[in-house]
């Protein structure tokens, strides 16, 4: 059975700081990993989604990498603003079109 | 393109009723369609997954007669907590897929209070 951790589980940073989040997962047969946002009380939002041939992914201060084989994924966040404090999801696509989610890092950045 | 709505956005209901939520995409057909349970400060928990026109697929510990799930159309599945107690109270996410092997996109989703 797979399954996602994500180390911190909470960061707080002050504005500008360059931040990595990591996820890690058991089964490294995954089709692909996902990162999203959540906000407080809302849903998911998307941010970058690597297939498992892919090394890294990139969208705008947003960099995602996959190791497949090791079993981990960073997220690093450039130049961090008050705007990017959320919770950061990692979930991991195996067969049968499944989602594991990790249990999510909660960030805050601070003015 | 591929928006997913979830409708209510918040509801408050007493114990022992039931209550529905609904799940569509909009700009897409979703073949299969996923149902996600949220406590507060925890990750996403899949509770089922449903096929357009077949039964459910409940996980583990999920008990399907409680939360009857129905994806009666491509564009529509929904969601009853039957008999709601105060410990189903928690946030209900959906998430909609084209295809077995598509993305799936979520829902903005439930929040279910039961007094």
């Amino acid at each position: 059975k797979q399954e996602v951790t994500q180390i911190p589980a909470a960061l707080s940073v002050p504005e500008g700081e360059n931040l990595v989040l990591n996820c890690s997962f058991t089964d490294s047969a995954i089709y692909n990993l996902q990162w999203f946002r959540q906000d407080p009380g809302k849903g998911l939002t998307s941010l970058l989604l690597i297939q498992s041939s892919q090394r890294e992914q990139t969208s705008g201060r947003l960099n995602a990498s996959l190791d497949k084989s090791s079993g981990r994924s960073t997220l690093y966040i450039a130049a961090s603003q008050p705007g990017d404090s959320a919770t950061y999801l990692c979930a991991v696509r195996n067969a049968g079109n499944m989602l594991t989610f990790g249990g999510g890092t909660r960030l805050m950045v601070k003015p | 393109g591929a928006v997913v709505s979830q409708h209510p956005s918040w509801v408050i209901c007493k114990s022992g009723t039931s209550v529905k939520i609904e799940c569509r995409s909009l700009d897409f057909q979703a073949t299969t369609m996923f149902w996600y349970r949220q406590f507060p400060k925890q990750s996403l928990m899949l509770m089922a997954t449903s096929n357009e026109g077949s039964k459910a697929t409940y996980e583990q510990g999920v008990e399907k007669d409680k939360f009857l799930i129905n994806h009666a159309s491509l564009t529509l599945s929904t969601l009853t907590v039957t008999s709601a107690h105060p410990e189903d109270s928690s946030f209900y996410i959906c998430s909609a897929s084209p295809g077995p092997a598509g993305e799936q996109y979520f829902g903005p989703g439930t929040r279910l209070t039961v007094t």
